[in-house]
């Protein structure tokens, strides 16, 4: 049974903090990993795409690293700012008998005070 | 980033009833189109997967009778949840992705309530 796990399950911040979490997904049979992020009454949006071990992305102040060997990634925010008050979502894409599987996190709920 | 949308955003049915959710990508081809299930405080819980043209993959302990797929075309996925009860009020949500690796575009989710 596929399961991603994600931490801490939530956070709270200053503004000008810098934070980080993790995602472990199994390392076996990977595909992808997605990092998306859900404001309240919004749709989840992706954040990052990433396939290779090693692969580091960056969108302005945030940033993940995938290490697919040992099953994990991390997602990190840099200065938080207010409206970086989210849940953080990570989903692991494996192949399976079926093809493939998207399996998603719980989420980090990030709350970030000014 | 590419358009999703699903539609009613609410709808509240009498028990007993279905109820019909569509997913409809607005500027891409859907190859694959997932359903999932939002609980109270929880994160999203997969329904089940399907490609277009194929019968939907469905997740362990979903009932395929009651939450029926259609994936007809490459831009519409449903969702009919049939005969239901109060306790299959919950937030459905759709994504949509163009398969393989690629991200997946999400719906703003339905709101189902079961009176």
């Amino acid at each position: 049974i596929l399961n991603v796990e994600q931490s801490p399950q939530s956070l709270h911040v200053q503004e000008g903090d810098s934070t980080n979490f993790t995602c472990s997904f199994p390392s076996s049979n990977f595909y992808a990993l997605h990092w998306y992020r859900w404001e309240t009454a919004k749709s989840p949006e992706a954040l990052f795409v990433m396939t290779l071990n090693g692969d580091e992305k960056k969108k302005g102040r945030i940033s993940a690293t995938l290490n697919t060997k040992e099953g994990y990634s991390y997602l990190y925010i840099k200065g938080s700012q207010p409206e970086d008050s989210a849940t953080y979502l990570c989903a692991s894409i494996n192949y399976n008998q079926a093809g493939t599987a998207l399996i998603f996190g719980k989420g980090t709920t990030l709350s970030v005070s000014s | 980033g590419a358009v999703v949308s699903q539609h009613p955003s609410r709808v509240i049915c009498k028990s007993g009833t279905s109820v019909k959710i569509e997913c409809r990508s607005l500027d891409f081809q859907a190859t694959t189109m997932f359903w999932y299930r939002q609980f109270p405080k929880q994160s999203l819980m997969l329904m089940a997967t399907s490609n277009e043209g194929s019968k939907a993959t469905y997740e362990q302990g979903v009932e395929k009778d009651k939450f029926l797929i259609n994936h007809a075309s490459l831009t519409l996925s449903t969702l009919t949840v049939t005969s239901a009860h109060p306790e299959d009020s919950s937030f459905y949500i759709c994504s949509a992705s163009q398969g393989g690796w690629t991200e997946a575009f999400f719906g703003q989710g339905t709101r189902l309530t079961v009176v």
